[in-house]
């Protein structure tokens, strides 16, 4: 039963550029959410999507948006890059549900993103 | 709005002692989980532990343990026997209610060092 896998694995990008990092949920998870988390610090949620809508979002600018494929997979596009943007990006998977386990969120490797 | 304290950068144990890693946090949600994660070099966030904030006991898994004391806002994570493999950084972090809706708010982290 694979995890959370997230593509690629790290990314070297120029200022201005933009940016898709991808992730597949565990499976049977239909709900993925996007974290930031710069070096020291902790992950900083970005927004999550189920149903392949967006159905939270966190402080972020428009410059960062989302996807959900109709396979549970999302993609996080970020446009504009500024250096600020360097950091692991965190993709988290889970199952919308009632019961014992609700609460249960699995995190995948990360994507570290370095803009220069 | 909610928010996790840990007010420990840095700690360090000895080897097959216990140690405890602090977490305070505050809400206005009357109905809210807590988790604790690990975080090695490699990135992955390990998911630990979880409290509910309505559940009468503290939770434990094998050498984990958290304690929650509701009054106090705090949930201090105890990890018994540690073992060098615990290293890493470890990151308190709370969600709305017992579901996997919603983004988790994380704090800062604390890193542990174990010593042999």
């Amino acid at each position: 039963d694979a995890g959370v896998t997230q593509s690629p694995t790290h990314l070297i990008k120029t200022r201005g550029q933009q940016v898709t990092l991808r992730c597949s949920p565990k499976s049977g998870h239909d709900t993925v959410s996007w974290y930031q988390q710069a070096l020291g610090q902790g992950p900083q949620f970005i927004f999550q999507y189920y149903e392949e809508e967006e159905r939270q979002r966190g402080n972020f600018p428009d410059r960062f948006s989302g996807h959900q494929f109709p396979n549970y997979s999302s993609e996080l596009n970020v446009n504009a890059l500024w250096l600020g943007d360097s950091a692991l990006y965190l993709c988290a998977s889970s199952r919308r549900t009632s019961g014992r386990k609700s609460y249960e969120q699995y995190f995948g490797p990360g994507t570290r993103l370095t803009v220069t | 709005a909610q928010k996790i304290t840990q007010t420990q950068p840095g700690m360090f144990v000895q080897e097959k002692e216990a140690v405890t890693l602090d977490c305070t946090y505050d809400t206005s949600d009357p109905s809210y989980g807590l988790f604790w994660y690990k975080q090695p070099s490699s990135g992955e966030m390990i998911f630990l532990i979880y409290q509910g904030s309505y559940d009468q006991q503290n939770a434990t898994e094998g050498r984990y343990s958290l304690n929650f004391q509701k009054a106090r806002k705090s949930a201090n994570l105890v990890i018994s026997a540690s073992q060098l493999g615990d290293s890493a950084m470890y990151f308190c972090a709370m969600r709305e209610a017992n579901t996997n809706a919603g983004k988790s708010t994380f704090g800062d982290g604390t890193t542990l060092t174990v010593k042999p």
